[in-house]
């Protein structure tokens, strides 16, 4: 159980275009969604916190207009990269919470990796 | 503002020796999370600690919180190379957000 799905795993672009990353809980209701973006031998970095039905909220820093995120159901979160440059690209990671976690546990994706030409 | 300092930040390790990785955290919290994580890879849940005292075992892993101490440790028993990764610990902040620590990297050699 607790599976979280992203697509696509990995993305190259050209510099201008957009990205959109999705994220799915497989077998549960997500009621929060965490977006995270990695630079190579960083640490995670929380951009964003999505819940169903309303705007998610943006850690300081992260400019909501280039990352867009959609918190469209229970199940389904997109990220869409917006006008993406070469220092968008990072390793993007999305979390899940079920609404039935009782221990806050999030359960991660397995990462879409963005480059950008 | 949760601040969580993990340490080392570099570990190599010989097969066969005992180690141990720490992550402390700067705000009280109930609980804290460790995972694994492969080049290349997302995130692998390795243990989930709820409680002061909280002891956890998995193989050549064991993990224990002391919130009192703010202070949780990844203990390695008789490293294998099977373990080389990164190791981060992750405490549960306000509104449920996570604060990772910078990660510990493992190289274990023979």
């Amino acid at each position: 159980g607790a599976v979280v799905s992203q697509h696509p795993s990995w993305v190259i672009c050209k510099s201008g275009t957009s990205v959109k990353i999705e994220c799915r809980s497989l077998d549960f209701q997500a009621t929060t969604m965490f977006w995270y973006r990695q630079f190579p031998k960083q640490s995670l970095m929380l951009m964003a916190t999505s819940n169903e039905g309303s705007k998610a909220t943006y850690e300081q820093g992260v400019e909501k207009d280039k990352f867009l995120i959609n918190h469209a159901s229970l199940t389904l979160s997109t990220l869409t990269v917006t006008s993406a440059h070469p220092e968008d690209s990072s390793f993007y990671i999305c979390s899940a919470k079920s609404r039935e976690e009782v221990y806050n546990e999030q359960f991660f994706g397995p990462g879409t990796r963005l480059t950008v030409l | 503002e949760l601040k969580v300092e993990q340490n080392p930040l570099f570990l190599s390790m010989q097969e066969g020796k005992n180690y141990t990785i720490y992550c402390n955290y700067s705000t009280t919290s109930d609980r804290l999370y460790w995972y694994r994580q492969d080049p290349g890879k997302s995130l692998e849940s390795l243990f989930v600690l709820l409680s002061n005292g909280a002891v956890k075992q998995e193989g050549r892993l064991m993990a224990s919180l002391d919130t009192k101490a703010r202070l949780s440790t990844l203990h390695i028993t008789a490293a294998v190379h099977d373990l080389s990764a990164t190791y981060f610990c992750a405490v549960d902040g306000s509104w449920g957000k996570f604060q990772f620590g910078a990660g510990t990297q493992v190289v274990v050699t023979p």
